[in-house]
């Protein structure tokens, strides 16, 4: 059972470098979100979708990009990296409209941005 | 805006000790709560899910109950064991708003 699959685990960019998390899920999910672990400071959410070709934006947009062409897909798209985006990124999934069910996460992908 | 709190950050008892964690919510209009484990390194592991009308859940020897009207949840272990050592975190879905609100957990440590 693959459940939430994230890639990479690990990453270190530069500032101002771009690059993009991956997430898959194979649990047929409509609901998925990004969220980023800070010490201290707890999970916060990202962005999230609620289906395909629907996405919002969480507590913490500003600097990333998402989109949801499949079911299966959520990436996470850093534009220009920055320190400050220095963080664990889990992504989860609920089988549940809204997020209102069981939430399964992935392994999460540890990035540092020097 | 909805603030989970989650009291006290870290604990250590002696194994065989049964202990509850606490998780307090300012905003009581949720739609349900949610209690996880994560282990360090790992991603989080969802234990036991409360929805608003209901006052408990159980599973184990993990009982989770929930008093909306005062903004209050606890997650109680019964005869804690050494493998029950990890960071518990609470989560709040506030109505149809789609985003849950983490508290910054409890970081469990039993001991032999």
């Amino acid at each position: 059972n693959a459940g939430v699959t994230q890639t990479p685990k690990f990453q270190v960019l530069k500032t101002g470098q771009s690059m993009t998390l991956q997430c898959a899920q194979d649990m047929n999910h409509e609901y998925m979100s990004w969220y980023r672990q800070d010490p201290g400071m707890g999970l916060r959410l990202i962005h999230y979708s609620v289906g395909a070709g629907i996405t919002d934006q969480g507590e913490v947009p500003n600097g990333y990009n998402v989109s949801r062409s499949t079911t299966e897909d959520f990436p996470l798209r850093l534009l220009s990296a920055a320190p400050s985006q220095t963080s664990v990124y889990f992504c989860a999934s609920s089988g549940l409209a809204g997020g209102a069910g069981e939430l399964f996460f992935g392994e999460g992908s540890r990035l540092t941005v020097l | 805006k909805q603030e989970v709190t989650q009291i006290p950050a870290a604990l250590s008892v002696p194994e065989g000790e049964n202990l509850v964690l606490n998780c307090s919510f300012t905003d009581s209009a949720i739609y349900n709560l949610q209690w996880f484990r994560q282990d360090p390194g790992k991603g989080l592991t969802s234990l036991l899910l409360i929805q608003s009308s209901q006052r408990e859940q159980t599973s184990g020897r993990l009982n989770a109950s929930l008093d909306k009207s005062s903004g209050r949840s606890t997650l109680y272990i019964a005869a804690s064991q050494p493998g029950d050592s990890a960071t518990y975190l609470c989560a709040v879905l506030v109505g149809t708003a789609s985003k849950l609100t983490f508290g910054t957990g409890t970081r469990l440590q039993v001991t032999l």
